[in-house]
């Protein structure tokens, strides 16, 4: 059973590209967090999506970033026009149902640098 | 909202010897699960204990304990028999039962060398 999969792990993006973040959940869940790790801090809340729902977006910046979670593949977090200080590690965690006391799985982050 | 405070940005310890990691929060929940995670050099988040409010006693996972003083909202790591291994950043974190909105809620980090 593959762990949560990031890809890609490193992503360069000049000033003013989109990137785009995609998170494969481990098999069999259906449950999906999205958080920003900025340097020498600690992981910030972004975005909870179930399949096809977003539950809960209050972390998010409200410009620029979006995420989904399809029926089938995987999540996507995008960010428009991206700026330098969108420059982070972004992780995706996956749990079999709302990760109150279960474990969420992490996956290995995805390095953006904005050039 | 909840907030999670790691006072100790670094530390170093031989290896073998004891060291607590200490952490703080703050919140006006009384359900709710506290974390350590391990965060090495690969950056892979690492799940080390964890710890349901409710359960007054301690969680242990191998060399790893916590004490846990609900009344006192501190939540600190004990690593016994320190190993080169467990040199990373270990994170605290806090999450409302029933989890869902606002998923978890991370301190800053401690970063913790084991020297040789």
């Amino acid at each position: 059973n593959a762990g949560v999969m990031q890809n890609p792990r490193h992503l360069v993006r000049r000033r003013g590209q989109e990137a785009r973040l995609r998170c494969s959940p481990m098999k069999g869940h259906s449950h999906v967090y999205w958080y920003r790790q900025l340097p020498e801090e600690g992981l910030k809340f972004m975005v909870y999506l179930q399949k096809e729902n977003i539950i809960d977006e209050s972390g998010m910046p409200k410009e620029r970033f979006s995420a989904e979670f399809p029926k089938e593949g995987p999540s996507i977090l995008r960010i428009q026009q991206v700026v330098r200080g969108d420059s982070a590690a972004y992780f995706c965690a996956s749990s079999p149902m709302p990760s109150g006391g279960t474990e969420a799985f992490f996956g290995q982050g995805t390095r953006l640098t904005v050039v | 909202a909840q907030t999670v405070t790691q006072s100790q940005p670094e530390m170093s310890v031989q290896e073998a010897e004891t060291v607590t990691l200490s952490c703080t929060y703050d919140t006006s929940e009384n359900n709710y699960y506290l974390f350590w995670y391990k965060q090495p050099p690969s950056r892979q988040m690492i799940l080390v204990i964890r710890q349901e409010a409710y359960k007054q006693q301690n969680a242990t996972e191998n060399r790893f304990s916590v004490n846990f003083q609900k009344a006192a909202k501190s939540f600190s790591l004990k690593i016994s028999d320190s190993q080169l291994g467990d040199t990373a950043m270990y994170f605290c974190a806090f999450m409302k039962q029933g989890g869902g909105a606002d998923g978890l809620t991370f301190g800053k980090g401690t970063h913790l060398i084991i020297q040789p």
